[in-house]
């Protein structure tokens, strides 16, 4: 397993478009996060999934935002109507059971 | 909400030690774990530690945790320049599964 990847690893929209990222788990990691990150700032939590069902949301997440993994594996962040605000790096992690958050490499976004 | 705090930048000599260090409010803390970022990539785990330990060491690595004054802190030994990045601390809080991270440290290795 190469560990959890991301896809586009970047992304140039004009602003009122729609985007998806897709986030690929490592195999068998139940639990799969997503986070955004700025400039000068550490990864900011998003949401968070147990297998198919998304457990919680941050309140800071409008509703432009949305997320599934409909199967329990894969994982996709969907922005709609999106801001310059929205530009940022956009961080998928997962684990297993155990405490091991392994982070992949990132969507970066920019919002023109 | 809970917060995490770091200082900002710490420049240190190659071969010398490292200490980065972290605070928190969170009186729950469950684990706490420690990240680095090289520029453009995504989070790599270093290590983490239950709120019930007060050290860990894996290799050049070895973290101390003061819980009485939610104090945590990431010695690196011998840092080379390969460790110049940014160090990321983050807490999960009882009952959550949800890291609150705070803003890094921008380590620089000079020769």
């Amino acid at each position: 397993d190469t560990g959890v990847s991301q896809d586009p690893r970047h992304k140039i929209t004009k602003r009122g478009q729609n985007v998806t990222f897709r986030c690929d788990p490592i195999s068998e990691h139940n639990r799969l996060y997503w986070y955004r990150q700025t400039l000068g700032q550490g990864p900011e939590f998003l949401t968070y999934f147990q297998n198919e069902a998304q457990l919680e949301k941050s309140r800071l997440l409008s509703d432009r935002f949305s997320a599934e993994r409909p199967k329990g594996s894969f994982s996709t962040l969907e922005i709609q109507r999106t801001e310059q605000g929205d530009s940022a790096m956009y961080l998928c992690a997962s684990l297993a059971d155990s405490y091991e958050q392994y982070f992949g490499p990132g969507t970066r976004l920019t919002v023109t | 909400g809970e917060d995490v705090e770091q200082s900002l930048f710490l420049s240190v000599r190659e071969g010398d030690s490292s200490v980065i260090n972290c605070t928190y409010t969170d009186s729950s803390s469950t684990y706490l774990y420690w990240y680095k970022q090289e520029p453009g990539a995504g989070l790599q785990l270093l290590t983490y530690i239950f709120s019930n330990m007060d050290m860990k060491q894996d290799q050049r690595l070895t973290v101390l945790l003061n819980k009485k004054d939610k104090h945590l802190s990431l010695r690196i030994a011998d840092t080379q320049t390969g460790d110049s990045a940014i160090y990321f601390c983050a807490e999960v809080g009882g009952g959550s599964y949800i890291p609150t991270f705070g803003r890094g440290t921008s380590l620089i290795v000079h020769p």
